[in-house]
């Protein structure tokens, strides 16, 4: 069964720095998803990607997928305070039509 | 205006008890879904709805019963509940498992805490 895996786990970093998240998944999905959660909120959507090599950016953030290395990264350019949330990756499995999150990845932008 | 409400938000409750979570969508989409988040925040799918058809059930003991009466509506009743259902609870709903990008659309959640 797919699964979906992130890293880091946690981020600290500084406001105005940049950093990727990784997110490898172990089967074919046939899309990649992030969502972001603030702390005790719902998960919003930010991205979907589709096909191998799509890239979507939103303001800071900008997401891409690779889907022979089964790779999605999430870069964060010039962090701000505000981004601070968790975020998942999660991947729609083909087989069995479950979107499988991965474990989340916690950022923390200090000022 | 609320794409995907839940209710409660908050629920507190012995050991033993049985509750329900009720979830209602006013997006026309046709595929629901129940997701429970553990105190790590990982996030797990328990059940998923189709045109009220059930297509996703995942191992969770059988405590555990989801029932659509339409497709706006997929409610969550549990029985006996045990200290380790103590989680939050996500209702989401698509447009479809497999209609375009399929973007499941997040209720608040409903924190439920066994004592």
């Amino acid at each position: 069964e797919l699964k979906v895996e992130q890293n880091p786990l946690f981020l600290s970093m500084q406001e105005g720095k940049n950093y990727t998240i990784y997110c490898n998944y172990s089967t074919t999905s046939d899309r990649l998803y992030w969502y972001r959660q603030d702390p005790g909120k719902s998960l919003e959507s930010l991205f979907v990607l589709l096909s191998n090599g799509a890239v979507k950016q939103e303001g800071r953030l900008m997401a891409s997928l690779d889907t022979k290395a089964r790779l999605s990264t999430l870069h964060i350019t010039a962090a701000v305070h505000d981004l601070s949330a968790t975020y998942f990756c999660a991947g729609l499995s083909s087989n069995t039509g479950k979107l499988i999150f991965g474990q989340g990845t916690t950022l923390q932008v200090k000022p | 205006d609320t794409a995907v409400s839940q209710t409660p938000k908050y629920l507190v409750t012995q050991m033993g008890n049985d509750k329900s979570i009720k979830c209602e969508q006013n997006l026309g989409h046709d595929t629901m879904y129940w997701y429970k988040q553990d105190s790590k925040k990982f996030l797990k799918i328990m059940f998923s709805y189709n045109n009220k058809e059930l297509i996703i059930n995942e191992t969770v003991p059988n405590r555990f019963s989801p029932k659509s009466p339409d497709k706006a509506h997929l409610n969550l009743h549990i029985n006996s509940l045990e200290l380790g259902d103590s989680a939050v609870y996500f209702c989401a709903s698509s447009q479809g498992q497999y209609s375009g990008a399929n973007v499941l659309t997040f209720g608040a959640g409903s924190r439920l805490t066994v004592l």
